[in-house]
């Protein structure tokens, strides 16, 4: 149980375009959902809260208007990086917490990985 | 406020030897903690965790932990390494709500000789 997907694995996007990254809590309702970015070698920066039906929070220094999250169910939040740069190549990793509480974990998906040209 | 500190970037060690990977934490309420494991290009795994049970943690994959609230550590053991045990091990530590956030130590490489 407690299984997290992210859809795409891996995306290569041209400067310039969107793209968009899935989180999905397959067999669990999560309350929250969490962005996180990973540098080569570096740890985990969070980048964004995401709470079912209501806006995300940023972090200081995440740019909200160029990392739009939606969170429209307890199984789903999205990721858009629009106009994407070189600088925004990087491993997303998302993570959820269930809906049911007691635990006080996170469920990480496996990551995607971007490669802007 | 809440912070974790892995010193060293790399831990080596021999097959079959103790690891012993190190964290300690700065947190102004209970802390949560935890240790989590990722391999090359995957996301993260929950190694076990520390919610104001009991002090000493047991995980999976043979690791345990200790919570030791006058040093502020919860340092990671295992009594002997396998080579599938090379990765990158995180500590985190989080407030005691159940969607408090997550603050990420910076990680630790693990090696495995043969």
């Amino acid at each position: 149980g407690a299984v997290v997907s992210q859809h795409p694995s891996r995306v290569i996007c041209k400067s310039g375009t969107s793209v968009k990254i899935e989180c999905r809590s397959l067999d669990f309702q999560a309350t929250t959902m969490f962005w996180y970015r990973q540098f080569p070698k570096k740890s985990l920066m969070l980048m964004a809260t995401s709470n079912e039906g209501s806006k995300a929070t940023y972090e200081q220094g995440v740019e909200k208007d160029k990392f739009l999250i939606n969170h429209a169910s307890l199984t789903l939040s999205t990721l858009t990086v629009t106009s994407a740069h070189p600088e925004d190549s990087s491993f997303y990793i998302c993570s959820a917490t269930p809906l049911q509480g007691g635990l006080y974990e996170q469920y990480f998906g496996p990551g995607t990985r971007l490669t802007v040209t | 406020a809440q912070s974790v500190t892995q010193l060293g970037s790399h831990v080596s060690v021999s097959e079959g030897a103790l690891v012993l990977l190190r964290c300690n934490y700065s947190s102004s309420v209970p802390p949560y903690l935890f240790w989590y494991v990722q391999y090359p290009n995957q996301g993260l795994q929950l190694l076990l965790k520390y919610t104001s049970a009991a002090t000493l943690v047991k995980g999976i994959n043979g690791f345990e932990a200790e919570f030791k609230k006058s040093e502020t550590s919860f340092h990671l053991t295992k009594p002997s390494a396998h080579m599938s045990d090379a990765a990158e091990y995180f500590c985190a530590v989080s407030g005691p709500g159940a969607n408090s956030k997550l603050t990420f130590g910076k990680g630790i490489t693990l090696s495995v000789r043969p």
